[in-house]
C-alpha cells in the first residue's frame, strides 16, 4: 500500500496569513494526489484534484502543487472559515486508494 | 444539485451485518463509480471499495475483502454497502461517496455519513 505522510498534524495561524501543508508518498505518484476539506461532524469535501487542479467553487485562495512525492496544500489569506481538518489522498494506486493523516487547522 | 443521502444511525452487536444506503439524486445514477470511505473516531479516512451503478463490478480493500457485500438498485438509483461479522473496531462513520468521470480516482460528491456503533 502507498503510505501517504502529511505535517504538520496541526497548525494554528491568524486570519490573512498564508499556511502550507505538506502531503509526503511513500512512492512515486505523479500528479494522482488530491485533497479534500473536513469540518466537524461533515464529510469530505474536494478542493483540489490531480495535484493542482481546484475543483469548481472552491475559492482560488486555495492552491495545490506538487508531483512525485511531495505535495502542498497552501491556502493564501486564511479565512475563519477555513478552520478544519485536510486531508490528501493519492489515487496512483486503486487498490487500495489511501488517505494522509489530516492536518487541523486553527484560527488564532 | 447532486445529492447523496444515506441512511440513519446504526447500533450493533458484535457478530452481525449492518447495511447502509446512499440514494443519489441529480446525477445520473448509473455514469458513476460509488466508493465506500469509513472514519472511526478520531481517525483518518479508510477507503473501503466501490460498485460501478451502471454493470455492478465490485472492488474492495482487501483489509475487507470477504466481509464487505457493494450491491445497487439503479432503478432507486441507490447503492448499498453491507459489513458483515462486525467487531468493535467496525465503530466509524461510513460514507459514500462518487467517483468524478474521468481517469483521475477523486469523490466530488458525499454523502453525509452513517454513524455505524458495533457494542454488546
Amino acid at each position: 500500500d502507498i503510505q501517504m505522510t502529511q505535517s504538520p498534524s496541526s497548525l494554528s495561524a491568524f486570519v490573512g496569513d498564508r499556511v502550507t501543508i505538506t502531503c509526503r508518498a511513500s512512492q512515486s505518484i505523479s500528479t494522482y494526489l488530491n485533497w479534500y476539506q473536513q469540518k466537524p461532524g461533515k464529510a469530505p469535501k474536494l478542493l483540489i484534484y490531480a495535484a493542482s487542479s481546484l475543483q469548481i467553487g472552491v475559492p482560488s485562495r486555495f492552491r495545490g502543487s506538487g508531483s512525485g512525492t511531495d505535495f502542498t496544500l497552501t491556502i493564501n489569506s486564511l479565512q475563519p472559515e477555513d478552520s478544519a481538518t485536510y486531508y490528501c489522498q493519492q489515487s496512483y494506486s486503486a487498490l487500495p486508494l489511501t488517505f494522509g493523516g489530516g492536518t487541523k487547522v486553527e484560527i488564532k | 444539485q447532486v445529492q447523496l443521502v444515506q441512511s440513519g444511525a446504526e447500533v450493533k452487536k458484535p457478530g452481525a451485518s449492518v447495511k447502509v444506503s446512499c440514494r443519489v439524486s441529480g446525477t445520473t445514477f448509473t455514469s458513476y463509480e460509488m466508493h465506500w470511505v469509513r472514519q472511526a473516531p478520531g481517525q483518518r479516512l479508510e477507503w473501503m471499495g466501490w460498485i460501478n451503478a451502471g454493470n455492478g463490478n465490485t472492488g474492495s480493500s482487501q483489509k475487507f475483502r470477504g466481509r464487505v457485500t457493494f450491491t445497487r438498485d439503479t432503478s432507486a438509483s441507490t447503492a448499498y454497502m453491507e459489513l458483515s461479522s462486525l467487531r468493535s473496531e467496525d465503530t466509524a462513520v461510513y460514507f459514500c461517496a462518487r467517483r468524478g468521470l474521468g481517469h483521475m480516482y477523486f469523490f466530488d460528491y458525499w454523502g453525509q455519513g452513517t454513524l455505524v456503533t458495533v457494542s454488546s
